[in-house]
């Protein structure tokens, strides 16, 4: 079973506006973390946020936040106010807690923002 | 500060030919990774390894060998280049905490003929 679910394959956006990325996990672990990566075009991978299954606090870095919503199991990231340099793809990504942990990405949803 | 640093940055390989991909971090991380990622696609896990001399298989290790004798180096083997392996190949560390990122090289772009 999937791990990461990335539903979104594609997003467009215009130049300023709002845009949220959906992202849904599967674990039975009580201890994970969950990464949103930025890759644009150039190929390289960004990190952009992190959000740990206890924090109390969605987290906020600067112009991205993650709706991170435990009962349902789903860590969206939201991006305000647009950039035409967001144009790029985002991976959500899990590793839980337990013994020897690695990164498990999803699909990705490739983001276009028009002017 | 390097990072996490990969070569070669492109490579074309004929079917059966070997070679390795090399990877180093010198941020004294104890996790290592090998990813691969196909064309429109998230990344897959090949191996990876959380210390010096240990090493475990991901989901698609087929084709593939890796050793860890050092902290920094992370080197991936390809025996018997196959079409199928032609792909985008990242190198990431990570410390052992599990709240904290993975740092991604540059990855390598091979392609199989």
């Amino acid at each position: 079973a999937q791990k990461i679910t990335q539903t979104q394959p594609g997003m467009f956006v215009q130049e300023k506006e709002a845009v949220t990325l959906d992202c849904t996990y599967d674990t039975s672990d009580p201890s994970y973390g969950l990464f949103w990566y930025k890759q644009p075009s150039s190929g390289e991978m960004i990190f952009l946020i992190y959000q740990g299954s206890y924090d109390q606090q969605n987290a906020t870095e600067g112009r991205y936040s993650l709706n991170f919503q435990k009962a349902r199991k789903s860590a969206n990231l939201v991006i305000s106010a647009s950039q035409l340099g967001d144009s790029a793809m985002y991976f959500c990504a899990m590793r839980e807690g337990g013994g020897y942990s690695t990164l498990t990405f999803g699909k990705g949803t490739m983001l276009l923002v028009s002017p | 500060n390097a990072g996490v640093t990969q070569t070669p940055k492109f490579r074309i390989l004929k079917i059966g030919q070997s070679m390795t991909l090399q990877c180093t971090q010198d941020m004294n991380h104890n996790y290592m990774y090998w990813y691969r990622q196909d064309p429109g696609m998230g990344l897959k896990l090949i191996y990876y390894s959380v210390g010096a001399g240990i090493t475990d298989k991901g989901e698609v290790p087929n084709g593939y060998n890796v050793s860890r004798s050092t902290t920094e180096d992370f080197p991936l083997r390809l025996e018997l280049a196959a079409p199928s392996q032609t792909s985008v190949y990242f190198c990431a560390s990570s410390s052992r905490t599990p709240n904290t990122e993975a740092f991604f090289g540059q990855g390598t772009r091979l392609t199989v003929v």
